[in-house]
């Protein structure tokens, strides 16, 4: 198995724009594609982006994805940013049958 | 809409069994497009895997934890459960079931969630 590891936190000011990296301790990022979740406080995850840089029905444009093979590491991201992007956010990814979660992002929207 | 809901007790002794059901409404286990999965975030903590079933009874889990988790299905009833053996207060967390989706034979994300719900292990 291998491991995600995401920044503690970060945070922005509204309308700029931040970047969530993810990075890969072993094997190719490029192995197995990667998702994002969004988690509001008390409530569940939802999805923001799949197979690396895929956008869900219903989730703005501002949110994007994308991996760089030289670093081994996903990235997310938000544009534009508003204070309602402020949540925890969770990279995803697979390695055979397990599914592996980072260890999440606080962003904070001040 | 599709609605996954957790029911189960809420609080569980240490060396004890841990064991919540997820009810799928507006939508069918049986479903050949999806596995069924239950996920735990520990209080503050991060998200964790546990296992993943399909409507067939076809399982598999975390192998970190693989020893004492069985989940299962009820087909008749749209449901799937998870039991967790030899609780401590480490497995102290809110339980999320979901459904999984696949295309191609391949896992894509998880798309639906249910509420969560929390189960403390205190004697």
């Amino acid at each position: 198995n291998f491991m995600l590891t995401q920044p503690h936190s970060v945070s922005e000011s509204p309308g700029e724009t931040v970047t969530i990296s993810c990075t890969r301790n072993s094997g190719s990022i490029a192995s197995n594609y990667v998702q994002w979740y969004q988690q509001r406080p008390g409530r569940a995850p939802s999805i923001v982006i799949y197979e690396d840089s895929r956008r869900p029905s219903g989730v703005p444009d501002r949110f994007s994805g994308s991996i760089d093979s030289s670093s081994n590491s996903a990235s997310l991201t938000i544009s534009g940013l508003k204070t309602e992007d402020e949540a925890d956010y969770y990279c995803q990814s697979y390695d055979n049958s397990n599914r592996l979660f980072g260890g999440g992002t606080k962003l904070t929207v001040l | 809409q599709l609605q996954l809901q957790e029911s189960g007790p809420g609080l569980v002794k240490p060396s004890g069994t841990l064991s919540l059901t997820c009810t799928v409404s507006d939508g069918s286990i049986s479903s050949s497009s999806h596995y069924w999965v239950w996920i735990r975030q520990p209080p503050g903590k991060g998200l964790e895997w546990i296992g993943s079933t399909y409507y067939t009874g076809s399982a598999y889990y975390n192998p970190s934890l693989k020893s004492r988790v069985i989940i299962s299905v009820d087909v008749s009833k749209n449901q799937f459960s998870l039991k967790l053996n030899s609780v401590t207060a480490a497995d102290t967390a809110v339980y999320f079931c979901a459904r999984e989706k696949w295309d191609l034979l391949r896992f894509v994300y998880f798309d639906y969630w249910g509420q969560g719900s929390l189960v403390t292990v205190s004697s």
